[in-house]
């Protein structure tokens, strides 16, 4: 079975760091592009990040360069996002989910999320 | 950014109906456009994608057309799985950016 698990997600003070993991089971991790979303309280949905197989590819929104960092490690299944100098309006839910943001197919596969809220 | 708006932001139907949700790109994207299903407290689904395509796992009463600026999800004999909120997406260029949803409710 396809699965993707987040875990990590917390209450943080503004300013605050936070890191994020998708544990993924049941497919070929090292082979798939995988994204981060996020979902704000009662709102839509957002796109945060992406990374490319190998981990040598990167793209943020605007709203969260400079301050988040996507990795993975294909060895142990597992995507991360690191989150720095942490703003109110980063809290959300977050999902990892499998494949390029950007591309044509969609993302297929969602993890349940994890909740960060970020409040003093 | 390209702003995707979506109409309605909800609608209630009844089981068996035909419903029809649209979605407008500020700009042109050709078909670089998504659907996806979410379900309270459940993560999204993707059930549509390049526009027209419909994902494994969804029965054939859902439906997705267009292209350019105008996209529209039909579902035909509405069920009562199918309640749900549902955005549109583009990926035509970066950001990557989606529709604020469409609520979908029982009458």
């Amino acid at each position: 079975e396809v699965q993707l698990v987040e875990s990590g997600g917390d209450l943080v003070r503004p300013g605050g760091s936070l890191r994020l993991s998708c544990a993924v089971s049941g497919f070929t991790f090292s082979r798939y592009w995988m994204s981060w979303v996020r979902q704000a309280p009662g709102k839509g949905l957002e796109s945060v990040a992406n990374i490319n197989t190998d981990g040598n590819e990167k793209y943020y929104v605007a709203s969260v360069e400079g301050r988040f960092t996507i990795s993975r490690d294909n060895a142990q299944n597992s995507l991360y996002l690191e989150m720095n100098s942490l703003r109110a309006e980063d809290t959300a839910v977050y999902y990892c989910a499998r494949g390029d943001l950007r591309n044509y197919n969609g993302l297929d596969v969602w993890g349940q999320g994890t909740t960060v809220t970020v409040s003093s | 950014d390209i702003q995707m708006t979506q109409s309605p932001s909800s609608l209630s139907a009844s089981v068996g109906d035909r419903v029809t949700i649209t979605c407008r790109a500020s700009q042109g994207i050709s078909d670089y456009f998504n659907w996806y299903q979410q379900k309270p407290g459940k993560a999204p689904r993707l059930l549509i994608f390049a526009a027209s395509r419909l994902q494994s796992g969804f029965p054939s009463r859902f439906s997705g057309s267009g292209s350019g600026t105008d996209f529209t999800l039909t579902i035909t004999s509405l069920q009562p799985e199918d309640f749900a909120t549902y955005f549109c997406q583009q990926t035509f260029t970066t950001p990557p950016t989606f529709g604020q949803g469409t609520k979908l409710e029982i009458k």
